[in-house]
């Protein structure tokens, strides 16, 4: 059983660039949870989807913005790229309701440079 | 506003001690919390769930308690070892995860 894979592992991209990030949920698994890690702090809750539809959203500017596919797999854009978005970004998957144990991918690490 | 707090953030113990780790948050209006373990430069591993009406969760030699009322959950791991040393984060649940800062446990042979 697959768990949550996250593409790319690493990449590197200039200022004013555009990214996208991409996430394959746990099988089974019908909602993705996007969130932002600095070195050395907790992950940030950037952006939730289910059933195509962003469900909620963190204090994350608009260039900030997502996609869930029929599949549920998901897509993180981030536009315009600053300095301060260098981070690593994980993917976290699970089941709608709110009991069941959420799981996370190994991430995606952005330099900005 | 939901704050997650984890004491101590640095932590280093010889092999074979116990030891525990604290959480602290703000509201108790919470679904679930979720202690994860993370390595360096990688993705979050779940450890323990513990749902809001429950008190603790057991895995293997880790013990996850809870506490609405007074806003803390405590992870204890017994007889450490050092392939234990990691980053250890808790979360709540409230809609989304809210996280701690994390404690950086260093268990030295």
């Amino acid at each position: 059983d697959a768990g949550v894979t996250q593409s790319p592992t690493h990449l590197i991209k200039t200022r004013g660039q555009q990214v996208t990030l991409r996430c394959s949920p746990k099988s089974g698994h019908d909602t993705v949870s996007w969130y932002q890690q600095a070195l050395g702090q907790g992950p940030q809750f950037i952006f939730q989807y289910y059933e195509e539809e962003e469900r909620q959203r963190g204090n994350f500017p608009d260039r900030f913005s997502g996609h869930q596919y029929p599949n549920y797999s998901s897509e993180l854009n981030v536009n315009a790229l600053l300095l301060g978005d260098s981070a690593l970004y994980l993917c976290a998957s699970s089941l709608p309701s709110y009991g069941n144990t959420i799981y996370f991918g190994e991430g995606s690490w952005l330099t900005v440079v | 506003k939901q704050e997650v707090t984890q004491i101590p953030a640095a932590l280093s113990v010889p092999e074979g001690e116990n030891l525990v780790l604290n959480c602290s948050f703000t509201d108790s209006a919470i679904y679930n919390l979720q202690w994860f373990r993370q390595d360096p430069g990688k993705g979050l591993t779940s450890l323990l769930l513990i749902q809001s009406s429950q008190r603790e969760q057991t895995s293997g030699r880790l013990n996850a308690s809870l506490d609405k009322s007074s806003g803390r959950s405590t992870l204890y791991i017994a007889a450490s070892q050092p392939g234990d040393s990691a980053t250890y984060l808790c979360a709540v649940l409230r809609g989304k995860l809210i996280f701690g800062q994390g404690t950086t446990l260093q268990v030295k042979p």
